[in-house]
């Protein structure tokens, strides 16, 4: 079972729009991790938020942690096409073997 | 500084088969952790390894074991191989304390 479910499955915008995904959890987390994949390659760590913190920011990334819903979002700003791949968030229950639990991904199609 | 680094990029076996995957973490990183993503899906943890030994366990059979080796690099090795085991294999290594992974490319697995 997956910790993590992401909203919406898949999303298809023009390249320069803004593009958002959801992500909820179901238990208490120590903090919460997006990744992105291309084409069925490795994950590439975006950005880590904890459980403490209610917004990041990276470049045209931008996340937010809700832990009364248990929720986070992850807004990219400015889409570009490079920006095409699977989107994944993935939470860190803190226990000891820093097992990460991943949803089952956004997939994002920016068109040019 | 090297990545993570996997090898074969892809294999094909039969079922009933043993198969060994393997990795090597990125320099400096003495925990790796492996994975497997089914297709269209999230990655599911498998286990982790620090100093040699195991170290957190997700939930697969006996028949999904592992290695680490002194130069921290890693072996998974899958005995009895089933249809459903076919999967990109994906292996994470980072240094004890740190929370960011970093992944490999993967190893897709097609068992027929």
């Amino acid at each position: 079972s997956q910790q993590g479910e992401e909203d919406p499955q898949a999303l298809s915008i023009q390249e320069g729009e803004n593009a958002t995904m959801n992500c909820s959890y179901k238990t208490s987390i120590n903090n919460l991790q997006w990744y992105r994949q291309n084409s069925g390659r490795g994950l590439v760590h975006l950005i880590l938020i904890r459980s403490n913190e209610r917004e990041k920011h990276s470049g045209r990334l931008r996340v937010t942690l809700d832990t009364s819903k248990k929720s986070s979002s992850l807004l990219i700003t400015a889409s570009r096409a490079a920006d095409t791949a699977s989107y994944f968030c993935a939470t860190d229950l803190g226990a000891a073997g820093n097992k990460l639990t991943f949803g089952g991904g956004t997939r994002v199609l920016v068109k040019p | 500084e090297t990545g993570v680094t996997q090898s074969p990029t892809h294999l094909i076996k039969t079922r009933g088969q043993q198969v060994t995957l393997r990795c090597s973490s990125q320099s400096g990183h003495n925990t790796v952790s492996w994975y497997q993503q089914a297709l269209g899906q999230g990655p599911q943890f498998i286990f982790q390894y620090y100093r040699e030994e195991e170290n957190g366990r997700g939930n697969f059979p006996p028949r999904f074991s592992g290695l680490q080796f002194p130069n921290y690099s890693s072996e998974l090795n899958v005995n009895a191989l089933e249809l459903d085991d076919s999967a990109l294999y994906l292996c994470a290594s980072r240094s004890v304390g740190v929370t960011e992974q970093f992944f490999g490319p993967g190893t897709r697995l097609t068992v027929l």
